[in-house]
């Protein structure tokens, strides 16, 4: 089955403790891209991926990073998190490598950063 | 700075009342526009994606059209199913690395009464 997943689903830590988000496609596609959405703010873009080892920010980068060391994945890392990080990500995926057709998304990850 | 503005915030029909989901953005050389769908908890769903003024696609109830500065979803006699947010996104022609940078509105809240 074509899908894009995250791990883990659900996470709650504390302010400054590392961590990492998974992302993994099997389509094969060349663009991979990580969003942040909150509440009347709607979908804000982290960084996005148009090939491996090719990365660059989005609308909201700062506190985040990211690699793209194979096509499938594209993890999201926090090197130090911090209360306003909590929301909900989604890391999605598209067959174009500028993103200019059909994404398919991921389930959700809800970080909670206390 | 580029925006991407969806209207109405939330919108109730009642099931066969047929209306339409504004989304107009102030962007310098669009690449494409694109409709998602977004069930809670889940994310979002790709629909439709139009590249040129004047292009228009449908698929079962909905239409999607463009103009130059905005486009609409056309909600035709929708059923409770339809009930869901209904995200518009942007990909822009912003020269240089940027070329896979995405902005979505803020979304539109639909609610079908039986």
């Amino acid at each position: 089955e074509a899908q894009v997943t995250q791990n883990p689903r659900y996470l709650i830590t504390v302010t400054g403790k590392k961590l990492t988000v998974t992302c993994s496609q099997n389509m094969n596609h060349e663009y991979m891209s990580w969003y942040r959405q909150d509440p009347g703010l709607g979908l804000r873009q982290i960084y996005y991926s148009m090939n491996v080892e090719v990365t660059d920010k989005g609308d909201v980068p700062e506190g985040y990073k990211v690699s793209r060391k194979e096509k499938r994945n594209f993890p999201l890392i926090l090197e130090s998190p911090s209360p306003n990080q909590t929301s909900l990500y989604f890391c999605a995926s598209s067959l174009s490598p500028r993103g200019l057709n059909e994404q398919y998304f991921g389930p959700g990850t809800r970080l909670t950063v206390t | 700075e580029d925006q991407v503005t969806q209207s109405p915030e939330a919108l109730r029909l009642q099931e066969g009342e047929s209306s339409s989901l504004n989304c107009s953005y102030t962007v310098s050389g669009l690449r494409g526009l694109f409709w998602y769908r977004q069930d809670p908890g889940k994310g979002p769903e790709f629909l439709f994606t139009l590249y040129s003024a004047g292009e228009e696609k449908e698929k079962e109830r909905l239409k999607a059209t463009l103009t130059k500065k905005e486009s609409f979803l056309h909600i035709t006699a929708p059923k409770p199913e339809d009930s869901a947010t209904y995200l518009c996104a942007v990909g822009l022609d912003a020269g240089g690395t940027s070329y896979g940078k995405l902005t979505f509105g803020q979304g539109t809240i639909l609610t079908v009464h039986p």
